[in-house]
């Protein structure tokens, strides 16, 4: 079993949707949740991380937690064209610094 | 100006070539990283170096070897090319105050025939 996991896609919505990205992880040490947005011929760039449990809302982004269940989920309201992208999740534990980054989730979000 | 760059963008070259891939960065960050992107499997980390002096495996090191020649570099060499060794190769930077965030170059497609 893969230590983060997250469904390839490609998904496709219209503009204007809400937009669910998810991860699930097996290590129940991790802490601190990331999500990456990665555009064509890109490196990745931070949307936004949390810390432990709960939600983290930034603009149209919300960034929810469940360590119970080890998923991960990252919200876009109102998505936008520009959102097209490959969308990380990573993640790592509090007293280690190296971030484990799923295989990424393929969004296009069509006018 | 780029804040992290690669040289070079594209590179193909044959089995059993060295290859040397180079990453500068202006962002005065003391923490660098080389990882490889594969479809499906994401991101890997061959190597991390936390300062000039400190280098360290990732879990994807064999085969490759890194040089941490000033803070602003970061070299990942390729010493006997191979063809799945081909992928998409990417440089990052970070602070050990905000290791959360890694800053990442625009990577370099590499492909080994």
């Amino acid at each position: 079993q893969k230590e983060v996991e997250q469904d390839p896609g490609p998904l496709s919505v219209p503009e204007g949707a809400i937009v669910s990205l998810n991860c699930t992880y097996s290590n129940s040490a991790f802490q601190y949740f990331m999500w990456y947005r990665q555009y064509s011929r890109k490196g990745p760039e931070l949307l936004m991380y949390t810390y432990s449990s709960g939600n983290k809302e930034d603009g149209r982004f919300t960034a929810q937690v469940d360590k119970s269940s080890k998923y991960i989920s990252l919200f876009i309201r109102d998505s936008q064209p520009s959102d097209s992208a490959t969308y990380l999740c990573a993640m790592r534990e509090t007293s280690y610094d190296k971030v484990i980054f799923g295989p990424g989730t393929s969004l296009s979000v069509i006018p | 100006d780029a804040d992290v760059t690669q040289t070079p963008r594209n590179r193909i070259t044959k089995t059993g070539k060295r290859i040397m891939l180079e990453c500068s960065q202006t962002k005065g960050h003391d923490r660098m990283y080389w990882y490889r992107q594969d479809p499906g499997l994401g991101l890997r980390l061959i190597y991390y170096s936390f300062d000039v002096k400190d280098i360290n495996k990732g879990e994807i090191s064999d085969g490759y070897s890194v040089s941490r020649q000033a803070q602003a570099k970061f070299s990942l060499s390729l010493e006997s090319a191979i063809p799945n060794q081909t992928a998409l190769y990417f440089c990052a930077t970070g602070v050990g105050t905000s290791p959360n965030e890694q800053f990442f170059g625009p990577g370099t497609r590499l492909t080994v025939l």
